[in-house]
């Protein structure tokens, strides 16, 4: 059983267009994030959420917004995308917050065209 | 702001060798720091965590140093195999800023 899911793993879209990733952990943690990994591999964090709060929202343009239904999703939604917007985006859950190891989602591939 | 610094070149070593990866910081002194490896298309995997107040933290043939003063970590990997090749990544835990903050990882090439 994968323990952090995220759908898609790939997704091409053209600029001005929404999309959203998916992302389910089943390992019943408290603390879910979203990082983005560039192009130079840089994986920078985005958001956290500690039982659907939101903890870190870090200087990242508002047409991103995360949504977390439940302590075992978050989703992040994007509007209007931009080239820039191109990255792998990988979620993470963590059992008590940051001071506990992170476990990643496989990732998805996001390119904008 | 912090920065974290790791080698940004590959290191490429010969099976059965010990791996050394280097990973510095600037600034603040962090509270905890990880190690994670990372394979082409897949997530960062944790390895090992070593703490502020730890000197050393060893796993398997995994070995992980913490020097304050020298505001630097290293990371040892003993009689390393092929199926070591990948990116290896530290990260940071700042007392007070409660993120991750990662560095930009190494590529370790180990060759048969």
């Amino acid at each position: 059983d994968t323990a952090v899911s995220q759908t898609p793993k790939y997704l091409v879209t053209q600029m001005g267009n929404d999309k959203s990733i998916k992302c389910e952990q089943n390992l019943g943690h408290d603390t879910m994030y979203w990082y983005k990994q560039d192009s130079k591999k840089f994986l920078k964090i985005m958001f956290s959420y500690n039982n659907k709060e939101l903890i870190i929202n870090e200087t990242v343009p508002n047409r991103f917004s995360p949504k977390s239904p439940d302590k075992a999703h978050l989703n992040l939604h994007i509007n209007s995308l931009e080239l820039g917007d191109s990255a792998v985006y990988f979620c993470a859950s963590s059992q008590e917050g940051i001071n506990e190891k992170l476990f990643f989602g496989s990732g998805t591939q996001l390119s904008v065209l | 702001s912090q920065k974290i610094e790791q080698n940004s070149e590959a290191l490429n070593i010969q099976e059965g060798k010990t791996a050394t990866l280097t990973c510095n910081y600037t600034n603040y002194s962090p509270a905890y720091l990880q190690w994670y490896r990372q394979d082409p298309g897949r997530g960062p995997v944790f390895l090992l965590l070593i703490r502020e107040n730890e000197k050393e933290k060893r796993k398997e043939r995994l070995k992980v140093t913490f020097d304050t003063t020298l505001k630097q970590s290293l990371f040892h990997i003993t009689a390393s195999q092929p199926a070591d090749s990948a990116t290896y990544l530290c990260a940071l835990v700042y007392v007070g800023f409660q993120k991750l903050v990662f560095g930009t990882g190494t590529r370790l090439l180990v060759s048969p």
